[in-house]
């Protein structure tokens, strides 16, 4: 069974810091997704990555995977208070592409 | 250009009765996928349709739902005779292909 784990599951931060978000996942997969969910709302999908070494940034936020360690990071760079959310990253189920896993999410409070 | 719409936005039943939740994907989508969030958790599979046709269940409890797809109109979601710990999120994602599922907002259903 497919286990997707992010860390930290809370996160609190002061405006102008960066730090990153990790997801490490157990099996083979095809394809990694980092959603963002704010309170009440529906997931905002952020970044798609497709295979090892992948990097994608949008803004403040830049994404990368490692599929020989199963692992990607979400980095945050200098938050701003606009970034407070729940990211969640979400796996493939090797062999379905479909069916994605999801980790608990990490709930980010960024500070003024 | 429409996303993945989903009715109501907020349900409220009592045990026992019927809950009947609407999908309607992104034009042009032909992929449905619902999933459930239970609070402070990350969502959870539970069924993947095309028109007329379920794809994969895996994740649907044994009793009580059932999901369609039907070949006009929207997808349904229908959970039987309601208890307490139906009391989640259901979201409702669709897909061009098996590519990025765009997720709609949410049907927050309540048991009371």
């Amino acid at each position: 069974e497919l286990k997707v784990e992010q860390n930290p599951l809370f996160l609190s931060m002061q405006e102008g810091k960066n730090y990153t978000i990790y997801c490490n996942y157990s099996t083979t997969s095809d394809r990694l997704y980092w959603y963002r969910q704010d309170p009440g709302k529906s997931l905002e999908s952020l970044f798609v990555l497709l295979s090892n070494g992948a990097v994608k940034q949008e803004g403040r936020l830049m994404a990368s995977l490692d599929t020989k360690a199963r692992l990607s990071t979400l980095h945050i760079t200098a938050a701003v208070h606009d970034l407070s959310a729940t990211y969640f990253c979400a796996v493939d189920s090797g062999g379905s592409n479909y069916k994605l896993t999801f980790g608990k999410g990490t709930l980010l409070t960024v500070n003024p | 250009n429409a996303g993945v719409m989903q009715n109501p936005r907020h349900l409220v039943r009592r045990r026992g009765q019927e809950a009947r939740l609407r999908c309607s994907p992104m034009k042009g989508h032909s992929h449905v996928y619902w999933y459930r969030q239970l609070p402070e958790e990350g969502l959870k599979f539970m069924v993947y349709l095309q028109k007329e046709n379920i794809i994969d269940e895996s994740g649907m409890p044994k009793e009580r739902f059932s999901a369609e797809f039907p070949k006009e109109g929207p997808s349904i979601l229908r959970i039987q005779q309601v208890v307490r710990g139906d009391s989640a999120a259901y979201f409702c994602a669709s897909s061009l292909d098996e590519g990025t599922q765009y997720f709609g907002p949410g049907t927050r259903l309540t048991v009371l």
